[in-house]
């Protein structure tokens, strides 16, 4: 089964500084899908960032990045130029590839809960 | 609207109650799911199911019961809700080329 590690239970960053989350996953699987999504007190899920496995390119999406490092199996979400918006509760979460039964199911860490400070 | 809705959003019950909370998609997905949220615990899948009539177990299915007649909806059932079950539940969906999860709001539910 796979499983999504998150070491981090909290973490804290001034307002503009860079802060990076970490993630590691344990799957025996070739082809998959990795995500950041954010839970702000809204409570609402909301997709930061997806990198698929099998692409080599890290994947950004305007102050927020990864580093995917396939052979560690490792998936670190780095925002840059933090803002108080980004406070929330950010969960790495792992899918399968594919199309059988099991492939949309995903699987999550536990979560990071972030502190901007201003 | 298109999107994922869950209802009730919030729900107070007692013990041994049978509770339904709904999930409405208006995507088409093939894949719907429902988690529950605790605290220290992150997301657990509870159940899945890859297409009408298709459903599987997830992480803890104990104790709830699911439905999927029509693509576009998947009811979750507690047939006799503990206070275990005290939870913040959501349902997702996506497709099968999608990637990411599209969630409902949540529902909180409380049972006493």
């Amino acid at each position: 089964a796979q499983t999504v590690t998150q070491s981090q239970p909290e973490m804290s960053v001034q307002e503009a500084e860079t802060v990076t989350l970490s993630c590691t996953y344990d799957t025996s699987e070739s082809d998959y899908y990795l995500f950041w999504y954010k839970q702000p007190p809204s409570r609402q899920m909301i997709l930061v960032i997806r990198q698929e496995a099998y692409k080599q390119q890290n994947a950004t999406e305007n102050r927020f990045s990864v580093n995917f490092q396939k052979a560690a199996k490792s998936f670190s979400l780095k925002i840059s130029d933090s803002q108080l918006g980004d406070a929330a509760m950010y969960f790495c979460a792992y899918r399968r590839a594919g199309v059988n039964t099991n492939a949309g199911k995903s699987t999550f860490g536990d979560g990071t809960t972030l502190t901007v400070k201003p | 609207d298109a999107g994922i809705t869950q209802s009730p959003r919030y729900k107070i019950t007692e013990t041994g109650r049978q509770v339904t909370l709904m999930c409405h998609q208006t995507w088409s997905h093939s894949y719907m799911f429902w988690y529950r949220q605790d605290l220290g615990h992150g997301l657990r899948l509870i159940y899945y199911s890859a297409a009408a009539d298709i459903t599987d177990k997830g992480e803890v299915p104990d104790g709830y019961v699911v439905s999927r007649s029509k693509t576009e909806n998947f009811p979750l059932t507690l047939e006799s809700a503990t206070r275990s079950q005290t939870s913040v539940y959501f349902c997702a969906s996506t497709g099968q080329y999608t990637g990411e999860l599209f969630f409902g709001e949540g529902s909180r539910l409380t049972v006493l």
